[in-house]
């Protein structure tokens, strides 16, 4: 079966940082361009960062470029999302998303919480 | 980065009508590589239609896309219970990616 886990979410204040992390199985992952999209709370759905099969590729939103940094590992099967300058408008739950043409398989989503 | 406007932004029907969302883009989306997702409350999003008008494998046909280079459209013919949802469209044509603001399509 197709499994995307994340996890790495919480609670951080304003300016703190965390890391999440993206667990995957059922599929070679080191054949597959990944995503981070994200939701805030009753809002849309936003595009975080992407990567290439190898790392060697990565594209940010505007709203994280300089911010957040993507990253895999593709012996450990794992996808990760470092977060820094961490704000109350990144609060949200953040999806690994696989990417086969379209974003066609979704984690369940970890949720962030930036408040003091 | 491509701006994706979706109209309307809330749509209410009822079962058995049939459902028109359009997807307009800044610029032209190069290959058509426009998607449609459907979202229900406390699910993640999943893929109906990639590029435009191909619909994925297990998507019933009464959705359907349509539409190239800017303006693009979702077509659901005949409204089922399980279709009231929220749509999004998104492009993959250039490397940053871009959803639209996502339509609701509610009851009557």
């Amino acid at each position: 079966e197709v499994q995307l886990v994340e996890s790495g979410g919480g609670l951080v204040q304003p300016g703190g940082s965390l890391r999440l992390s993206c667990t995957v199985s059922g599929f070679t992952f080191s054949t597959y361009w990944m995503n981070w999209v994200r939701q805030a709370p009753g809002k849309g759905l936003e595009w975080v960062a992407n990567i290439k099969t190898d790392g060697s590729e990565k594209y940010y939103a505007d709203s994280v470029k300089g911010q957040f940094t993507i990253s895999r590992d593709n012996a450990k099967n794992s996808l990760s999302l470092q977060m820094n300058s961490l704000r109350a408008e990144d609060t949200a739950v953040y999806y690994c998303v696989r990417w086969n043409y379209a974003m066609d398989v979704w984690g369940q989503g970890t949720t962030v919480i930036v408040s003091s | 980065e491509i701006e994706l406007t979706q109209s309307p932004g809330t749509l209410s029907l009822s079962p058995g009508e049939r459902a028109t969302i359009s997807c307009r883009a800044s610029q032209s989306v190069r290959n058509n590589y426009l998607a449609w997702y459907q979202q229900k409350p406390g699910q993640a999003p999943k893929v109906l239609i990639f590029p435009a008008s191909t619909r994925l494998t297990g998507i019933p046909d009464r959705f359907s896309g349509s539409g190239s280079g800017t303006d693009f459209t979702l077509t659901i013919s005949r409204l089922e219970p399980e279709d009231f949802a929220v749509y999004y469209c998104q492009q993959s044509g250039s490397p940053l990616y871009t959803f639209g603001q996502g339509t609701k399509l509610e009851i009557k």
